[in-house]
């Protein structure tokens, strides 16, 4: 099946900074989303991408599905911006990458 | 409802009993996913519906494990003989349409085996 790489898999960033995450898959994109894992560990939907690049404050996220990867961008991060960030490829089930952890510094 | 809703939202059970943990999809999805995850691990599928049938059963771990969907809307995922190795947080997911479409998650269900 798909495997879906995410990388890096830690990021500790000082509050304010831009920071890019990456998921690269083996096979083709399909309805990839973008989630954020709260410290409360539940999945928040961040972008629902196939293709293109979609904008939501201070997120973005680009996908490149003829060449199999994903961009995630988050800029002048605040420390809410912490916790774990996934992607995933859905044809009928979503397969997902190991995750971000990314920490903000206040 | 507005969103996936998932009871109970804890579960501590001993070694060997019965677990039911349930699911209600946002309403008219069609599609719905049942996940677990581990600590440090990112979800990990077990089984997901379309209606009431289970289109892909490939991820659940052994035979202690089956879920179902009897009426198209709320599913129960059940574990018999629980072991310890089975703690984890369960997660449910509903989409709107077969396999397009955004996929969104309930809260979970943390499930603790002593």
């Amino acid at each position: 099946g798909i495997q879906v790489e995410q990388s890096p898999p830690d990021l500790i960033l000082q509050e304010g900074a831009n920071s890019t995450l990456r998921c690269n898959f083996s096979d083709s994109v399909n309805n990839l989303q973008w989630f954020h894992q709260n410290p409360w560990g539940q999945l928040i939907n961040l972008f629902y991408i196939p293709s293109g690049t979609k904008q939501n404050g201070r997120l973005s996220a680009t996908t490149v599905a003829t060449e199999r990867y994903s961009l995630l961008y988050i800029s002048s991060s605040q420390t809410t911006d912490s916790g774990v960030y996934f992607c995933g490829s859905r044809d009928d089930k979503i397969i997902f990458g190991k995750g971000t952890r990314l920490h903000i510094l206040p | 409802g507005a969103g996936v809703s998932q009871t109970p939202s804890n579960k501590v059970t001993e070694k060997g009993k019965y677990v039911e943990l349930r699911c209600d999809p946002i309403s008219g999805h069609t599609a719905l996913y049942w996940y677990r995850q581990s600590l440090g691990q990112g979800p990990e599928f077990l089984i997901y519906f379309q209606g009431t049938g289970a289109a892909d059963d490939s991820g659940l771990p052994n035979d202690r494990f089956f879920a179902v969907r009897p009426e198209g809307s709320v599913s129960t995922l059940k574990i018999q003989r629980t072991e310890r190795g089975d703690s984890a947080v369960y997660l449910c997911a509903s989409a709107g349409t077969g396999n397009t479409g955004e996929l969104f998650f309930g809260e979970g269900s943390r499930l603790t085996v002593l």
